[in-house]
């Protein structure tokens, strides 16, 4: 079946160690995303791909960086530099890139769930 | 980026309709109307988008205002199963992201 996965499901860090988050999609999207939740709050951008080995900046990037060195791919790294790293995390990926407005439906995984110890 | 504004929470009775609102008096010509549900501890789903004309789909209604500045999802028989935060979301306009700017949503709670 078409869709999205993130792993793992739960994640748990100690301070001062970096972590990866990983999100594939094999929905043939060209755009993907990532979001972070935190409790009671709605979702916020942190990066954004439009197209393959090009990535940029959302509204909350500062600790976070990302690659997209495959289409299907989009992983996010949480450092150390990031203060309060403890949040839900959610990728999504929608079909088209840039430039087509704001037609496109986004398809969102099942989230990762990060703690900080 | 425009906003919408949304109640934070409605009640409703199983098997009956449910009328959501939202307001976006700032929203431009070209900002489509999206609306998203999460359930806990899930990704959001997508629900219904719109333009300017009323839509259909085998989820919900998107009944929007002629002078686009609020609109309303319409659940026509509410389940236990569509208890869930609802958001209203604005998509950035064609010459940008694409993203979704999230709001906090109307907690939406469904009694038997």
């Amino acid at each position: 079946d078409g869709g999205i996965t993130q792993s793992p499901k739960y994640l748990f860090r100690k301070e001062g160690q970096n972590v990866t988050l990983s999100c594939e999609q094999n929905l043939n999207h060209d755009a993907m995303y990532w979001y972070r939740q935190d409790p009671g709050q709605g979702l916020r951008l942190i990066y954004y791909s439009q197209i393959v080995n090009d990535f940029q900046k959302g509204d909350i990037a500062e600790g976070y960086s990302v690659s997209r060195e495959k289409k299907e791919s989009f992983p996010l790294t949480v450092t150390s530099a990031q203060k309060n790293p403890t949040a839900f995390y959610l990728c999504a990926s929608s079909p088209r890139g840039r430039g087509v407005g704001g037609r496109d439906e986004q398809f969102f995984g099942p989230g990762t769930r990060l703690t900080v110890l | 980026d425009a906003k919408t504004t949304q109640p934070n929470s409605m009640e409703s009775n199983e098997e009956e309709p449910v009328h959501l609102p939202c307001n976006h008096s700032t929203i431009s010509g070209t900002d489509y109307i999206h609306w998203y549900r999460q359930l806990p501890s899930q990704g959001p789903e997508y629900v219904i988008h719109g333009l300017t004309s009323n839509v259909n789909n085998r989820m919900a209604s998107l009944a929007i205002a002629e002078d686009r500045k609020s609109s309303t999802l319409i659940l026509h028989r509410a389940t236990l199963r569509d208890a869930a935060v609802y958001y209203c979301i604005l998509r950035d306009s064609p010459s940008n992201t694409g993203k979704l700017i999230f709001g906090q949503g109307t907690t939406l709670q469904v009694k038997p």
